[in-house]
């Protein structure tokens, strides 16, 4: 069974430009959760979507936004980079919102210079 | 104060030691994921508890609602075992949603041989 595939797995940006980043979830799981890891923040939950409706949304500026499409892949968009938007961006999917364990793609290294 | 705290930060151990890793935190929760990152960044959830004990292999994870905290505990540990071993509580208070974690700033663990 293949596992979460987050792509690109590493980007450079300029600021002000707009970023797309994509996660295709485990075969079957109908739930993805995104998060943003930086060094001075740790990890912090982004959104959360289940069968194409988002469930929850962390502090986050409305620059950063996301969609689940009907095959459960998900897409985070973040508009009008910043620096301090430079991070590791993963996703996690799992069967449902409710219940089971959390399965994580490899990541998005984001660099906004 | 942080909502889940973690001790110790960093823990350097000879291969064999038992290890054991602090996680408090202060809300009400669904659910407690102890999840393991290697360099890179890929993360691999090791356990999802909501009471008791739960045990793979060489990882033993404990949780004390009623104090809310819970320890990892890695017995017989080696060098592979090192990496940064982070806790996340699901809030209770988001309808029992998996995905909304909030992180402790993880322990880094160095296993000497």
């Amino acid at each position: 069974k293949a596992g979460v595939t987050q792509t690109p797995r590493y980007l450079i940006k300029t600021r002000g430009q707009q970023v797309t980043l994509s996660c295709s979830p485990i075969s079957g799981h109908r739930s993805v959760s995104w998060y943003q890891q930086t060094p001075g923040q740790g990890l912090q939950f982004l959104f959360e979507y289940f069968s194409e409706t988002q469930r929850n949304k962390g502090n986050f500026p409305g620059r950063f936004s996301g969609r689940q499409f009907s095959n459960s892949r998900s897409e985070m968009n973040v508009s009008t980079l910043e620096l301090g938007d430079s991070a590791l961006y993963l996703c996690a999917s799992s069967p449902t919102s409710f219940t089971g364990e959390l399965f994580f793609g490899e990541g998005s290294r984001l660099t906004v210079l | 104060k942080n909502e889940v705290e973690q001790s110790p930060q960093n823990l350097t151990a000879q291969e064999g030691e038992f290890i054991t890793i602090n996680c408090s935190y202060s809300v009400g929760i669904s659910a407690l994921h102890w999840l393991q990152q290697h360099p890179g960044g890929g993360i691999v959830s090791l356990f999802m508890l909501s009471s008791g004990k739960k045990k793979h292999g060489r990882l033993i994870a404990t949780i004390n609602i009623q104090e809310k905290h819970s320890s990892l505990h890695i017995t017989a540990s080696h060098p592979r075992d090192s990496a940064v071993y982070i806790c996340a509580v699901s809030p209770m208070n988001y309808g029992g949603s998996q995905g909304n974690l909030i992180f402790g700033k993880g322990t880094k663990l160095s296993v000497k041989p």
